[in-house]
C-alpha cells in the first residue's frame, strides 16, 4: 500500500501571512506529484503536476517544490488570502504497467484564511 | 469547455433501491475515473476507463457497476449497497489514461450518496 502523507492536517492563518505545507511520498518508483485545490461544494482543481526532482511551479502567489530523491513536495501560499480557504491535496501519480492513471492522494490540509 | 458534470448532486437510497450516477464531459477525453471519498478520507480511485474500457477496478464490490457508453458518458449503477457505502462519488477525466498520470485530471463536484 503507497503511503501519501501530507501535514499539517489543518491550518488557520490571518490575512497577508505566507504558509506551507508539505506532502511525503514514497522516492521509488515516483512518476509524477499533483497538488490539487479543493473548495466546499466545489470540484478539485488542479493546480500542479511536477514530474522532474528539483520542479519549481508558480501560480500567481502559489508555488510549489519537488524533491523526487527524498519525497516530499512542498505547496506556498504567499499573501494569503480568504478565498485561498480549500483543503489541498497532493496526489501520487502512477505510471507504468497496469497503474496509469492512477492518483493516490494524502488526506489533505485545510487552509483557512481568516480576515 | 473544461467542465466536467456530475447528475446527481444527492441521492437517498434504500438497501433494496437500484440507482444510477452519471458523469459527462465533453472535452474528448478518453480516460475516466470513478473516486469514492467519505468523510475525513482523501479520495480513493474506485474505476478507470479507458477508450470506453474498463481498465482498472480497484477490488470494488460488485454492488457497483461501471459503465462506458460512449467516450463521454460514465455511469456508475448502484444496487444493494450498505450503509457504509455512503460517501460522495467523485467523477474525473484526462486526455488519456497515460495522461492521467502525467497531467492533471479534472473533476466534477460529486454525488453525495446516503444509503438508509
Amino acid at each position: 500500500i503507497l503511503n501519501v502523507e501530507q501535514s499539517p492536517q489543518s491550518l488557520h492563518v490571518q490575512e497577508g501571512d505566507s504558509t506551507n505545507f508539505t506532502c511525503s511520498f514514497p522516492s521509488s518508483n515516483f512518476y509524477a506529484l499533483h497538488w490539487y485545490r479543493w473548495e466546499t461544494a466545489k470540484s478539485p482543481e488542479a493546480l500542479f503536476v511536477m514530474t522532474l526532482n528539483g520542479d519549481e511551479k508558480k501560480k500567481g502567489r502559489i508555488s510549489a517544490t519537488l524533491n523526487t530523491k527524498e519525497g516530499y513536495s512542498y505547496l506556498y501560499i504567499k499573501g494569503s488570502q480568504p478565498e485561498d480557504s480549500a483543503t489541498y491535496l497532493c496526489a501520487f501519480g502512477h505510471g507504468g504497467g497496469t497503474s496509469y492513471g492512477k492518483l493516490t492522494f494524502g488526506q489533505g490540509t485545510i487552509l483557512t484564511v481568516h480576515p | 469547455d473544461t467542465e466536467v458534470t456530475q447528475t446527481p448532486k444527492h441521492l437517498v437510497m434504500g438497501m433494496t433501491n437500484k440507482k444510477s450516477l452519471k458523469c459527462e464531459q465533453h472535452m474528448g477525453h478518453r480516460a475516466m475515473y470513478w473516486y469514492k471519498q467519505k468523510a475525513k478520507k482523501p479520495p480513493e480511485l474506485m474505476f478507470v476507463y479507458s477508450y470506453e474500457k474498463l481498465s482498472i477496478n480497484e477490488s470494488v464490490p460488485s454492488r457497483f457497476s461501471p459503465e462506458c457508453p460512449n467516450s463521454s458518458l460514465l455511469n456508475l449503477h448502484l444496487h444493494a449497497l450498505q450503509p457504509e457505502d455512503s460517501a460522495l462519488y467523485l467523477c474525473a477525466s484526462s486526455q488519456d489514461r497515460v495522461a492521467g498520470a502525467f497531467y492533471e485530471q479534472y473533476f466534477g463536484p460529486g454525488t453525495r450518496l446516503t444509503v438508509t
